[in-house]
């Protein structure tokens, strides 16, 4: 069964220092999102992407964060100079269509720790 | 404000007896879509139903149920006959029109834990 995988499955990093998340959105999915979740909290949205452009972001995603698909399978997160705050499980979700049209199908999720 | 509540953080169960999950949610929109997802404690995040604003019939998957009342902005989600493996965080969800269905915004979540 496909499935939306996620490299690394833990990534510690210093303060300041910029990352990258990795995605591999289910093949035939044209929708992609990634969303957080800081230690025992809720799940917060990031972004939307579509047709080669964020649709929709929330106000967590702020200069700091930028999402490429750099070529027809990957699809990252980056976070130019991580926080204390950084610090949480990121998830990639990709959805052949719009999530009202079908079901959003999440990776198994990047633990960042910001030392 | 809020625009996903679970007023239920925490909830214990024994095993076979029935629970519902509260969600109450807060929207402007005449069209928008809820959702629930679980998240069992090795962490991935699980679809389980999407409902739209125009569908308020109830819905039965199995030992699943979801009742609907735009009456009451709620959503709630009833687990019959409950088992260990239910244990688990569960999210309820919303997504707008305004923001063309893009985004989804998450409750608070509640976790619930099935005794054996």
């Amino acid at each position: 069964e496909p499935e939306v995988t996620q490299t690394p499955s833990h990534q510690v990093t210093q303060m300041g220092q910029e990352v990258i998340l990795r995605c591999v959105p289910i093949s035939n999915h044209l929708y992609f999102y990634w969303y957080r979740q800081i230690l025992g909290q809720k799940v917060e949205f990031l972004v939307s992407f579509y047709n080669n452009e964020i649709s929709e972001k929330s106000e967590i995603f702020d200069d700091q964060f930028s999402v490429e698909r750099p070529d027809g399978s990957n699809f990252t997160l980056k976070i130019r100079s991580t926080k204390l705050e950084d610090s949480a499980m990121y998830f990639c979700a990709s959805s052949e269509r719009q999530i009202i049209y079908n079901e959003q199908f999440f990776g198994p999720g990047t633990r960042l720790t910001v030392l | 404000a809020q625009k996903v509540t679970q007023a239920q953080t925490e909830i214990s169960v024994v095993e076979k007896e029935d629970v519902t999950l509260d969600c109450v949610y807060e929207t402007r929109d005449t069209t928008y879509y809820l959702f629930w997802y679980k998240q069992p404690p090795s962490g991935e995040l699980v679809f389980l139903i999407r409902r739209n604003s125009f569908d308020e019939q109830n819905e039965i998957s199995g030992r699943y149920s979801w009742n609907f009342q735009k009456s009451t902005s709620s959503f709630n989600f009833t687990i019959t006959a409950s088992q260990v493996v239910d244990s688990a965080v569960y999210f309820c969800a919303l997504s707008e029109e305004e923001t063309s269905y893009d985004k989804v915004i998450f409750g608070p979540g509640t976790s619930l834990s099935v005794i054996p």
